[in-house]
């Protein structure tokens, strides 16, 4: 099992140009979800999905789009990026009835907006 | 709404010291709490978590327990080792309907001298 994978690792961008960062689970998880870290304000959660086909806005949702075409895979879209876009993003997963379950995250992706 | 706060960090300790980082919530009816770890260049692992009121979670010497009196949920360790070196962070997920949704404090650095 490799658990959560998201690549790249790291990444710059220029204001404006577009990039998606990819997360894949090889778990079964129904429930994957989306957070930025930053200093000062542990994670917060930007987008997730209770399944295939299905897709929710989270607390920071402005600037990014998502889908989920399978249950494994969930892509992380920035059409515009912009320097407040700078962050560390982890993807996580877990089952469906995971309120009390633990959430498995991938090793994150760091993003620089120049 | 719902939120986690968490006292604030960098913590330095010895080896061998007696470690607490304060962590205190407020939600409505009966959340779910976590403390996450981050080690560095890593993602985050959920380390210990507690379902209802008065549960002792409990992992790698770590401690926390659930009390709803006080909306507290304060990680305790006996004796620190360098090792446990990382990021630390307080989280609350709710049941039904928020399956999955963590609601994170903003983590506390420990950093422990030989």
């Amino acid at each position: 099992n490799a658990g959560v994978t998201q690549t790249p690792k790291f990444q710059v961008l220029k204001t404006g140009q577009s990039m998606t960062l990819q997360c894949a689970q090889d778990m079964n998880h129904e429930y994957m979800s989306w957070y930025r870290q930053d200093p000062g304000m542990g994670l917060r959660l930007i987008h997730y999905s209770v399944g295939a086909g299905i897709t929710d806005q989270g607390e920071v949702p402005n600037g990014y789009n998502v889908s989920r075409s399978t249950t494994e895979d969930f892509p992380l879209r920035l059409l515009s990026a912009a320097p407040s876009q700078t962050s560390v993003y982890f993807c996580a997963s877990t089952t469906i009835s995971g309120a009390h379950n633990e959430q498995f995250f991938g090793p994150g992706t760091r993003l620089t907006v120049l | 709404g719902n939120s986690v706060t968490q006292m604030e960090g960098p913590v330095t300790l010895s080896e061998e010291a007696f470690l607490t980082i304060n962590c205190t919530y407020t939600a409505t009816g009966y959340p779910s709490l976590f403390w996450y770890v981050q080690y560095p260049g890593e993602g985050l692992q959920l380390l210990l978590k507690a379902t209802k009121a008065d549960d002792k979670g409990s992992n790698k010497g770590f401690e926390a327990t659930y009390r709803k009196e006080t909306t507290s949920f304060h990680l305790e360790k006996g004796s620190v080792q360098v090792s446990d070196s990382a990021v630390y962070f307080c989280a609350l997920s709710h049941g039904s309907g928020n399956t999955g949704k963590l609601i994170f404090g903003q983590g506390t650095t420990l950093q422990v001298k030989p």
